[in-house]
């Protein structure tokens, strides 16, 4: 069983460029997310969905988008990439509130 | 807003002390979940531990053992008999009513468990 599945796992970005962060489940959960994790600050909600079709800001949500067009895909999308965004992203899933969340390996992304 | 304080940021042990990792948390739902995290150097998240707030019972699993007190907000963690494996960065976390499950994390534990 996979779980949550990431790609790619590391990226270098020059300023300005754009990627997509994939994020896959196959666990058939309604609930995803992206979370970033940066050095001594736990981790923190970018974007958050509740179910295909439906995608809602979290508490980091600039510079980011989303969508979720199916339940098992949730990918992120940087525009113009900043160094403020260099960080460690994870993205996960669950079933439902109150239930434990499943996260992905991580994506450790650099912005030069 | 909910708000949750790991204040130790380090903690070093020698192997088989026992150990205490704080967490305190701010809400104002009366209904939530709290969660422990554990994140080892290989960087992925593992889940430990779910408790809802109706539920004070303190929990035990092998070396690892939770306090939960609504009276003082806090959902402790002890390892007994900490071994080099434990050595981790862990995560207390809170997900309050709202919708979507979101977890508000703690800033995390780094245990450091040494020979």
């Amino acid at each position: 069983n996979a779980g949550v599945t990431q790609t790619p796992k590391f990226r270098i970005l020059k300023i300005g460029q754009s990627m997509t962060l994939q994020c896959t489940q196959d666990m058939n959960h309604n609930y995803m997310y992206w979370y970033r994790q940066d050095p001594g600050m736990g981790l923190k909600l970018i974007y958050y969905s509740v179910g295909a079709g439906i995608t809602d800001k979290g508490e980091v949500p600039n510079g980011y988008n989303v969508s979720r067009s199916t339940t098992e895909d949730f990918p992120l999308r940087l525009e113009l990439a900043a160094p403020s965004q260099t960080s460690v992203y994870f993205c996960a899933s669950s079933a439902g509130w109150g239930t434990e969340a499943f996260f992905g390996q991580g994506t450790r992304l650099t912005v030069v | 807003a909910q708000k949750v304080t790991q204040a130790q940021t380090e903690i070093s042990v020698v192997e088989k002390e026992d150990v205490t990792l704080d967490c305190v948390y701010e809400t104002r739902d009366t209904t939530y979940y709290l969660f422990w995290y554990k994140q080892p150097p290989s960087g992925e998240l593992v889940f430990l531990i779910r408790r809802n707030s109706f539920d004070e019972q303190n929990e035990i699993s092998g070396r690892y053992s939770w306090n939960f007190q609504k009276s003082t907000s806090s959902f402790n963690f002890t390892i007994t008999a900490s071994q080099v494996v434990d050595s981790a960065v862990y995560f207390c976390a809170l997900s309050a009513t709202g919708g979507g499950n979101k977890l508000t994390f703690g800033t995390g534990t780094q245990l450091k468990v040494e020979l």
